[in-house]
């Protein structure tokens, strides 16, 4: 069965501050994807990133960077110059690519709450 | 563009009576769609899911029932509330027919906040 794991319940920084939030994933397939969500106060997620399971190059959006390591099972979110508006909650997720029969369903672990404080 | 609505917002209701959550998806067809929940303001859990009208799946045995009376319907029900079924519930819906599904990004509504009481 699919895991995934999100050790870091609550982080608090300061504004301009660099943080990564950690996120451990298990599974048993070679095929799988890797997401990362961000949930505001407002409730809604808000998707931020897919990684398929054969693309390990980190990535860099702005602020936002992303490291997956396989041979960690680690799939990891770093927020550089943090700002107040990255105040939220982020979920890291996994879903499993069994030839076309997990429709889309998401494993999502238990989420960090990230407060960016001024 | 593709939206996604939820309603109601906020919801307050005894325990016992009935449920009802909606939600409905524009701007394209056929999709994939499901209902997750989130108690206590924390991880997510996989309710129901849906790939077709009538086509409903079970993650987890509950007190909750889920339809799809129409192709951008799905609602969410209960006969009865419990305590238990207080959360945040959340529809999403995805690009369904794609080779390899697990691909598919999920985008979420708005949710509704259910409170039993």
């Amino acid at each position: 069965a699919q895991k995934v794991t999100q050790a870091q319940t609550e982080i608090s920084v300061v504004e301009k501050e660099d943080v990564t939030l950690d996120c451990v994933y298990e599974t048993r397939d070679t095929t799988y994807y890797l997401f990362w969500y961000k949930q505001p106060p407002s409730g809604e997620l808000v998707f931020l990133i897919r990684r398929n399971s054969f693309d390990e190059q980190n990535e860099i959006s702005g602020r936002y960077s992303w490291n997956f390591q396989k041979s960690t099972s680690s799939f990891n979110f770093t927020i550089t110059a943090s700002q107040v508006v990255d105040s939220a909650v982020y979920f890291c997720a996994l879903s499993e690519a069994d030839g076309g029969t997990s429709y889309g369903k998401l494993t999502f672990g238990q989420g960090t709450i990230l407060t960016v404080h001024p | 563009s593709q939206t996604i609505h939820q309603w109601p917002a906020t919801l307050v209701q005894p325990v016992g009576s009935p449920l009802s959550l909606e939600c409905t998806v524009e701007g394209t067809s056929n999709p994939n769609l499901y209902w997750y929940r989130q108690a206590a303001g924390r991880g997510l859990q996989l309710l129901f899911y849906s790939v077709g009208i009538g086509q409903i799946s079970s993650e987890v045995p509950q007190n909750l029932s889920a339809s799809r009376p129409q192709d951008r319907q799905f609602i969410l029900s209960s006969k009865k509330l419990l305590l238990s079924d207080s959360g945040f519930y959340l529809c999403a819906w995805s690009v369904s027919g794609q080779g390899v599904s697990g691909a598919n990004v999920l985008t979420f509504g708005a949710g509704s906040r259910l409170t039993v009481l």
